[in-house]
């Protein structure tokens, strides 16, 4: 059972349009995390949200969590090419047996054309 | 600088033998992972562990173990590779607690024949 699911799974585009990348589920997360993962490489974080109605910004990227904690998108503003990757969203539970660990979504491949 | 790093980063092995994957870091991180990737499933979580003997089992952890020694190193043995298996395959260590970033190595490239 997939506990987050991550839409859309591939995404195409050109220089200079923005797109968005959804990350929903029907469990609460005390926190979400998206990573970053270029080829040959492992996920690198790029930003975590906490609180319900989050939004962060990182340069052209803006994450938000939902007011309820179950999803979260990240917008990306006039793409480049160098932000072309693999997108992953994770969502991590408080407490009990879910200390620590991350639930993954399927991650977004995003391809930015010149 | 801290890191995390795994050995190989390719391994092509036959489908019944016992292969090991490395995992060191020197974040000196009390938690670390093991995950596989394949595509359309991203990250799926196979073996984790809190501190030195402690071992716990992941969504996939069938056909694999792991041990902990000592903080450092976090080794996946794969006791009878099957093709199902072939897979990238990319260890992770953490702070503590949930919200902490994961910092992962550069992972395993996998292939069972």
């Amino acid at each position: 059972t997939q506990l987050l699911e991550q839409s859309p799974q591939f995404l195409s585009i050109q220089e200079g349009e923005n797109l968005t990348v959804y990350c929903n589920s029907s469990s609460v997360f005390s926190s979400l995390q998206w990573y970053r993962q270029e080829p040959g490489e492992g996920p690198v974080l790029l930003v975590t949200v906490v609180t319900g109605g989050e939004v962060k910004k990182l340069k052209r990227l803006t994450f938000q969590f939902g007011d309820a904690r179950k999803d979260s998108s990240l917008h990306i503003t006039a793409a480049q090419p160098g932000d072309t990757g693999l997108y992953l969203c994770a969502g991590a539970r408080a407490g009990g047996t879910s200390y620590g660990k991350l639930t993954f979504g399927q991650g977004t491949i995003l391809t930015v054309h010149p | 600088d801290a890191e995390i790093t795994q050995s190989p980063r390719h391994k092509i092995t036959e489908t019944g033998r016992q292969v090991t994957l490395a995992c060191h870091q020197t974040w000196n991180h009390n938690n670390m992972f093991w995950y596989r990737q394949d595509l359309g499933h991203g990250l799926r979580l196979i073996h984790y562990s809190y501190g030195v003997q402690d071992t716990n089992k992941g969504e996939v952890s069938d056909g694999y173990s792991v041990s902990r020694s000592n903080t450092e190193d976090l080794p996946l043995t794969l006791e009878s590779a099957a093709s199902s298996q072939t897979s990238v395959y990319f260890c992770a260590s953490s702070e503590e607690y949930s919200t902490d970033t994961q910092y992962f190595g550069p992972g395993t490239r996998l292939t069972v024949l």
